[in-house]
């Protein structure tokens, strides 16, 4: 157990809302990841930060945005929700130095609806 | 741009044996991981192959060639709690990033 929770685990929004997804790690990891998961798709990297306001943009990010003020949060922000933002948001952490590779931790994930 | 190929799907009987292949894009290429999710939870760590060769982890093992860009997770004695989706998972570069297959759903009959 890595210690990952995500809030909330389920949220029906309507098209045009802003929604912000959190994640939560309680074991200090510098790098955490945000993916969505489609049908078809397998996962696909939206953001991921290597530290306190360091973040960077992954496969998907266009329409997205992150922030993360504190070690332990990383939060995930639709500014204007779309119906192809229906999806479920995995978060997840790795203990990787930065210059090797390491085993990723997933969050039991969010489900997000957009109608 | 950086993509895996495996099988959307894979059927096998109980106690069979199962393998499920992995094709990756070469440039940048770190080392291989495979991840099991149930019934759409979070995706759980089997495996990683940074080098050539078989890596085994109990009834499961995972094989790595970097000269023919392939790789393939390895399932024996199958059993049905063992039906779920698989992922390969690439590492490009440095920095932490998987880039992930499609998935390959295994369904295991009696």
């Amino acid at each position: 157990d890595a210690g990952i929770t995500q809030s909330p685990r389920h949220k029906v929004t309507e098209t045009g809302t802003p929604v912000t997804l959190r994640c939560h790690q309680t074991e200090n990891h510098r790098y955490m990841y945000w993916y969505r998961q489609d049908p078809g798709h397998g996962l696909r990297l939206i953001h991921y930060s290597y530290g306190v306001k360091d973040t960077d943009k992954g496969e998907v990010s266009d329409g997205y945005s992150v922030s993360r003020s504190k070690t332990e949060d990383f939060l995930l922000t639709l500014e204007s929700a779309t119906s192809s933002q229906t999806s479920v948001y995995f978060c997840a952490i790795s203990r990787t130095s930065g210059d090797t590779t390491d085993t990723q931790y997933f969050g039991p994930g969010t489900r997000l609806t957009v109608l | 741009g950086q993509s895996l190929e495996q099988p959307s799907e894979v059927t096998a009987v109980e106690g069979a044996i199962v393998q499920i292949n992995c094709t990756y894009q070469t440039s940048g290429f770190y080392g291989l991981s495979w991840y099991q999710q149930h019934d759409g939870g979070a995706p759980t760590f089997l495996s990683y192959n940074a080098l050539d060769g078989l890596e085994e982890t109990g009834r499961f093992s995972s094989f790595l060639s970097r000269s023919d860009s392939y790789g393939y997770l390895l399932l024996q004695e199958l059993q049905m709690k063992d039906s779920a989706s698989y992922f390969c998972a690439a590492f490009y570069n440095q920095g932490g990033k998987l880039i992930f297959g499609q998935g390959t759903e295994l369904s295991v009959k009696p």
